[in-house]
């Protein structure tokens, strides 16, 4: 069955560093990812999506890669900053969706940002 | 901050308790959502409407009744639960176009359940 998820539950680095968050989806028909950011206390924010037409995507700070061939998804951050320790969780839309809610969620892995 | 604004935070209920959650949001979408965050578990879908109309009921027990009285405000109303049931009940909305497949969901801060 489709499934969702990220290769680890805790990602620690050093602040300045680059950090790379992955996911692996298993749904060759899913067409739709998106990234979102969950702070303590606060619900999940949107950082940035990719359409399964493309295999790059650049934010500011964040770049979303897609490798379809081995079903990869991964969000870099670049230049990790303290804010930027959350969970963060990626998403996949099943093809022939016709509502958002439809989105499938990962587990969640949770950057922690040394000082 | 995110234009989706849910009332209250926390809630600490009995399993004898009704109580409701509420969900207002201030960006002129027409899709709202109920999901359910447990700890160490996926985001879980509940409900979703559109248009007022719900689209879409995830299974979940009736114990929980949402209500979409407008397509600003949504409630989820709760009784006789289940410890359980204790979680992070969020609320989303998103601007659902036909035939443009999915949209970005704007999520509210959540309200903390503790059934007791």
């Amino acid at each position: 069955g489709e499934s969702v998820g990220l290769h680890l539950p805790t990602l620690s680095v050093q602040e300045g560093d680059n950090s790379i968050i992955n996911c692996a989806y298993s749904n060759s028909a899913s067409d739709y990812f998106i990234w979102y950011k969950q702070e303590s206390g606060k619900g999940p924010q949107f950082i940035i999506d990719i359409r399964s037409n493309m295999d790059k995507r650049q934010g500011q700070r964040v770049t979303v890669l897609l490798n379809k061939t081995v079903k990869h998804l991964s969000l870099q951050i670049a230049a990790t900053q303290p804010g930027d320790s959350a969970v963060y969780f990626c998403a996949e839309s099943l093809h022939g969706s016709s509502n958002t809610g439809k989105l499938i969620f990962g587990q969640g892995t949770t950057l922690q940002v040394k000082p | 901050e995110t234009g989706v604004t849910q009332t209250p935070r926390h809630l600490v209920m009995g399993m004898t308790n009704k109580k409701s959650l509420k969900c207002e949001q201030h960006l002129g979408h027409n899709a709202m959502y109920w999901y359910k965050q447990s700890a160490k578990k996926p985001l879980e879908l509940m409900f979703v409407y559109n248009f007022k109309e719900q689209t879409e009921n995830n299974s979940v027990p009736s114990r929980f009744s949402p209500e979409c009285p407008n397509s600003s405000h949504l409630f989820l109303h709760l009784h006789t639960l289940q410890p359980e049931d204790s979680a992070l009940y969020l609320c989303a909305s998103s601007q659902e176009r036909l035939g443009s497949g999915a949209n970005v969901l704007t999520f509210g801060a959540g309200s903390r359940l503790t059934v007791l």
